[in-house]
């Protein structure tokens, strides 16, 4: 049972290129999110997903796209990296809301130069 | 908008002695409250959940309390290895998702 995976685990990125953070989980969780955690402020949400075909914005979705074809995956998407962006990432999956905690990935650290 | 502040920022104990991490927040309709521990270069471990006023829960060394307006992690003799980062976070109304606090950095030394 790996949990959640996330690649790449490190990654640099000159401004303007385009990347894609992978992430699956294994333990058919329908909750799925995106987090960004810069030093001093705090794990911010980017998007979320409730189940499969289904997303939504979170607290800081500029800059970003997702998508969620099937229950176990949820990419990242990066368009035209702007420094900004360089950060922690971390994915999450949970069974449902309502208390139960979720499982998050060991995150991917990016950095756009 | 839901606000999560946690207290102090930055903590360093001695082995053995007992401390207690704050976390205060504001929301509509308290759903859970969330404790996680994350050490460097991990991603956070989920802790506990409370989920009403008065409600207690443990797991070893820690022991998680919740009030109306704030959640308490109190710390009894610590030893180095609960050296980490302790996040707090809400889930609040129809969201289905947290909010977290900053964190407390709390290093623990011999």
């Amino acid at each position: 049972n790996a949990g959640v995976t996330q690649t790449p685990k490190f990654r640099i990125l000159k401004i303007g290129q385009s990347m894609t953070l992978q992430c699956t989980q294994d333990m058919n969780h329908n909750y799925m999110y995106w987090y960004r955690q810069d030093p001093g402020m705090g794990l911010k949400l980017i998007y979320y997903s409730v189940g499969a075909g289904i997303t939504d914005k979170g607290e800081v979705p500029n800059g970003y796209n997702v998508s969620r074809s099937t229950t176990e995956d949820f990419p990242l998407r990066l368009e035209l990296a702007a420094p900004s962006q360089t950060s922690v990432y971390f994915c999450a999956s949970s069974f449902q809301t309502g208390g139960y905690g979720y499982t998050f990935g060991s995150g991917t650290r990016l950095t756009v130069v | 908008e839901d606000q999560v502040t946690q207290s102090p920022e930055a903590l360093r104990l001695q082995e053995g002695e007992s401390s207690s991490l704050n976390c205060s927040y504001t929301v509509s309709g308290l759903r859970g409250l969330f404790w996680y521990r994350q050490d460097p270069g991990k991603g956070p471990e989920f802790l506990f959940t409370l989920y009403s006023a008065g409600e207690e829960k443990e797991k070893e060394r820690l022991k998680a309390t919740l009030t109306k307006k704030e959640s308490f992690l109190h710390i009894t003799a610590p030893k180095p290895e609960d050296s980490a980062t302790y996040l707090c976070a809400v889930e609040a109304g129809t969201a289905s998702k947290l909010t977290f606090g900053t964190g407390t950095r709390l290093q623990v030394t011999l």
